[in-house]
């Protein structure tokens, strides 16, 4: 069936980086595209970026930029981001979303999610 | 770039209840509005897209309303598996935030 799979949780220490990783199975990897999204505990969801899958062009939240790194690895249907320089703040759960292209009518929403991907920031 | 705002903030609910959620965006976006529900744990759920649509496998219960500014999430009968939290998502384009969210709970 169509599923994204997420690596599995992460502690890291203040400063370092981290690198998350969605692999896509059930469909056409490069037909759409992937989107990351963040929820801190006991907070809401937080749009962090897109990637294409067809073509790695890449769009990130303005508080992001420079931060975070989106890619694809279309030989193994595997989306990645790397977040740098992790602070506290950045403790949350991670989850990729699959966005189907503009063409398939379902107007920039995200039809399937992986399972979330804990991040824990502490020193 | 487009804010989003949803009320109420939290309803509470009994089953058989009618519950409506509204959500608001900043500038029109037509009806690239889609709606989710997350359940604690666990990831989020597409429930409505395109405004009005109603994803494959969600209980027609569930239905979507609106365009240009002004969303409404309605739930016709509200059942023990929907006590969750709800997302507006504006989905027109980059960046495409999130509503704060609604959280049903039991009354």
């Amino acid at each position: 069936q169509v599923q994204l799979v997420q690596s599995g949780a992460e502690v890291k220490k203040p400063g370092a980086s981290v690198k998350v990783s969605c692999k896509a199975s059930g469909y056409t990897f490069t037909n759409y595209g992937i989107s990351w999204v963040r929820q801190a505990p006991g907070q809401g969801l937080e749009w962090m970026g897109w990637i294409s899958a067809y073509n790695g062009e890449t769009r990130y939240a303005q508080k992001f930029q420079g931060r975070v790194t989106m890619t694809t690895d279309t030989s193994t249907s595997t989306a990645d981001m790397e977040v740098r320089s992790l602070r506290s703040d950045d403790t949350a759960v991670y989850y990729c979303a699959r966005r189907p292209p503009n063409s398939s009518g379902y107007c920039g929403a995200f039809d399937i999610w992986g399972q979330g991907t804990m991040v824990t920031v502490s020193s | 770039d487009i804010q989003m705002t949803q009320s109420p903030s939290s309803v509470s609910a009994s089953v058989g209840d009618r519950v409506t959620i509204t959500c608001r965006a900043s500038q029109a976006v037509g009806t690239w509005l889609a709606w989710y529900q997350q359940k604690p744990g666990k990831a989020p759920k597409l429930l409505i897209y395109g405004a009005s649509s109603l994803q494959s496998g969600v209980p027609s219960r569930f239905s979507g309303s609106g365009s240009g500014t002004d969303f409404t999430l309605t739930i016709s009968s509200l059942q023990p598996e929907d006590f969750a939290t709800y997302y507006c998502q504006e989905a027109n384009s980059f960046p495409s935030p999130f509503g704060p969210g609604t959280k049903v709970d039991v009354k």
